[in-house]
């Protein structure tokens, strides 16, 4: 039972340029959700995505946005690279009944140059 | 909005010493309190949680114990072993099916 799968693993961009990120929930849920975890700090929830729609939504702006496939799996998209934007992007997937349990990928880090 | 503070943000003990890590909370709402451990490098996985109608919940030498009145909860590890050493992470459901982190705290166990 193959987990959380994210991709790339690592990616250096530079400032202005727009990344996608990639990401397979782990077989049984529906539900993915991205984080964004600062170095030293805890993920930040960034937004949910459910039956290919956006559930919530955290305090990001509009250049952080996303997509979920029929397969659940689904994307990330940074436009507009901010050397702030630097970090690692952790995808965690979920049920919709959820028990609590987030079930998180092993992450891609970003670096914006 | 969602608050959760977690100290220490560092904490090193003694192999075979305890480790207490407090986190403290504004938001009512939550009924689901976990900690997360990661190591370095390595992603957050879900060591224990409680949910709000429990006080306290032991697995092995981890624990952890809830105060909804004060709005605060604790993570308990006793006999530290080297393979403890991670950054811990509290957490919150602010109501809806996704979770608010705290800041984390770096635990190194000396053998």
């Amino acid at each position: 039972d193959a987990g959380v799968t994210q991709s790339p693993t690592h990616l250096i961009k530079t400032r202005g340029q727009q990344v996608t990120l990639r990401c397979s929930p782990k077989s049984g849920h529906d539900t993915v959700s991205w984080y964004q975890q600062a170095l030293g700090q805890g993920p930040q929830f960034i937004f949910q995505y459910y039956e290919e729609e956006e559930r919530q939504r955290g305090n990001f702006p509009d250049r952080f946005s996303g997509h979920q496939f029929p397969n659940y799996s689904s994307e990330l998209n940074v436009n507009a690279l901010l050397l702030g934007d630097s970090a690692l992007y952790l995808c965690a997937s979920s049920s919709l009944s959820w028990t609590g349990e987030l079930f998180f990928g092993e992450g891609s880090r970003l670096t914006v140059l | 909005g969602e608050n959760v503070e977690q100290h220490p943000s560092t904490l090193s003990v003694q192999e075979g010493d305890s480790a207490v890590i407090k986190c403290t909370y504004s938001d009512s709402a939550s009924n689901y309190f976990p900690w997360y451990k990661q190591e370095l490098g390595k992603r957050p996985q879900l060591i224990i949680d409680i949910r709000s109608n429990v006080g306290e919940k032991k697995d092995q030498r981890i624990a952890v114990t809830l105060n909804k009145t004060a709005k605060h909860f604790s993570l308990h590890i006793t006999e530290t072993q080297p393979e403890d050493s991670a950054v811990y992470f509290c957490a919150l459901n602010p109501g809806a099916n996704n979770l608010f982190f705290g800041t984390g705290t770096r635990l190194t166990v000396i053998p």
